[in-house]
């Protein structure tokens, strides 16, 4: 079993639909990263938080410590949103740096 | 500036080829990493550098040699790679190292053919 497990592993939307993406993890943490990579792209970091909830445009990441639950919403979907969506931690065993990533997410919205 | 540069975007080399990848960061920070990437799979962890020394090697064969010359540059020496080695070759920087962390900061990727 993964340490980071991240469901769906595709998504398929229409534009403007409320998308969620989840991410449950099985280790002691010191953060947890959402991050976005676009089709032959780079990965471009979206959030990085340890507790609660964080807000950037469209996108929200909230997080549950105790129950080892993170979420990524996206209101309003756009086409533009199309990418892979990654959780990965920061494991406190390991060293904060060593980052585990789920598998990622392939969301497809379609206008 | 919060850009983490690569060059080149793409590579072909034969096997018995010797070439290099260059990371570029301008941001001040102290921690850089290579990563591998394969279609469809999430990044898996090379090297890093901590304020320019080697602090992980993930067991990556010698045929990888990464290099830190100073604290905005990192590069990955390829020699006598094989055709498995394809995959997209990702470099990062991050503020520090350590039990804290820092957000990764991530290039666009070197994308490596191997024939």
């Amino acid at each position: 079993k993964n340490e980071v497990e991240q469901s769906p592993q595709n998504l398929t939307a229409q534009e403007g639909e409320f998308i969620t993406i989840n991410c449950s993890y099985s280790v002691g943490i010191s953060a947890l990263h959402w991050l976005q990579q676009h089709p032959g792209g780079g990965i471009v970091s979206l959030f990085m938080l340890s507790s609660g909830k964080k807000k950037h445009g469209r996108l929200i990441a909230t997080i549950n410590i105790q129950e080892k639950h993170s979420s990524l919403h996206i209101t309003a979907s756009h086409p533009r949103d199309s990418a892979v969506y990654i959780c990965a931690v920061s494991p406190l065993i390991q060293g904060a740096q060593k980052l585990v990533f789920g598998q990622g997410t392939r969301l497809t919205i379609n206008p | 500036d919060t850009e983490v540069t690569q060059t080149p975007k793409h590579l072909v080399m034969g096997m018995t080829n010797k070439k290099s990848l260059k990371c570029e960061q301008h941001m001040g920070h102290r921690a850089m990493y290579w990563y591998k990437q394969k279609a469809k799979k999430p990044p898996e962890l090379m090297f890093v550098y901590s304020y320019e020394k080697l602090s992980i090697n993930e067991s990556v064969p010698s045929r990888f040699s990464p290099e830190c010359p100073n604290s905005s540059l990192l590069n990955l020496h390829l020699h006598a790679l094989q055709p498995e080695d394809s995959a997209l070759y990702l470099c990062a920087s991050s503020q520090g190292t350590g039990g804290f962390p820092y957000e990764q900061y991530f290039g666009p990727g070197t994308r490596l053919t191997v024939t």
